[in-house]
């Protein structure tokens, strides 16, 4: 079966400071890849997407990038946080195939001080 | 992008109550519509989904949702609501680019026993 890792769980981060979240999937190919901030009140944005190595869709313009250089890893970067990056960020994946639904990891909370 | 509009955000209700929570969507051609439900402390999961046929669609643990194009509605039911169905839902639409999904803002059910 597939699963999806998400990692690390929790994040403090001094304002300034790079960042680097990381996301992997296992059991399938050539997912598409997803990065989405979760904000209380305020539903999940849709920030990055992937169907592909070194593909990459940015939705909102904002102080953070995405790599996805292997076909199962995704990741969110940023090379100085802002304390408005502080949030909860989700990986998700789904086959690309059809209309599969996205499947999400467990989320990292990132806390910029 | 697309846009989807949850008018509920926080919903309250007693056991054996029935629930219904709104959603809708602005996209005038074919769409696909999920609802996802994230319980306290876990990731979000898939609730149902609809993609075509029928538009009373059925989930899991006694939920459906009814899509009415017309109205570009696809609201969550339950005819009777259990306290374990605290959680907080979203709705969430593909449609255009089916690679991306957006979500609306969310409702959190607060279920009494």
């Amino acid at each position: 079966s597939q699963t999806i890792h998400q990692w690390p769980a929790t994040l403090v981060q001094p304002v300034g400071s790079p960042l680097s979240l990381e996301c992997t999937v296992e059991g399938t190919s050539n997912p598409n890849l997803y990065w989405y901030r979760q904000a209380a009140g305020r539903g999940l944005q849709l920030l990055f997407y992937s169907v592909g190595i070194g593909q990459i869709s940015s939705e909102v313009p904002q102080n953070l990038s995405a790599s996805r250089p292997q076909d199962r890893q995704f990741i969110l970067s940023s090379k100085k946080l802002l304390l408005s990056d502080s949030g909860f960020y989700l990986c998700a994946w789904n086959s690309g195939v059809g209309n599969s639904p996205l499947h999400f990891g467990n989320g990292t909370r990132l806390t910029v001080t | 992008a697309q846009s989807v509009s949850q008018h509920n955000h926080h919903v309250i209700l007693s056991e054996a109550a029935s629930l219904e929570l709104g959603c809708n969507y602005s996209y005038g051609g074919t769409v696909n519509l999920f609802w996802y439900v994230q319980y306290p402390g876990q990731h979000l999961q898939l609730l149902l989904k609809y993609f075509s046929g029928d538009p009373l669609v059925k989930g899991i643990k006694g939920f459906e949702a009814e899509f009415i194009k017309s109205k570009f509605s696809f609201n969550l039911r339950k005819p009777s609501v259990q306290w374990s169905d605290t959680a907080e839902y979203f709705c969430a639409v593909n449609a255009g680019d089916f690679n991306k999904f957006y979500f609306g803002s969310g409702t959190k059910l607060n279920v009494k026993p």
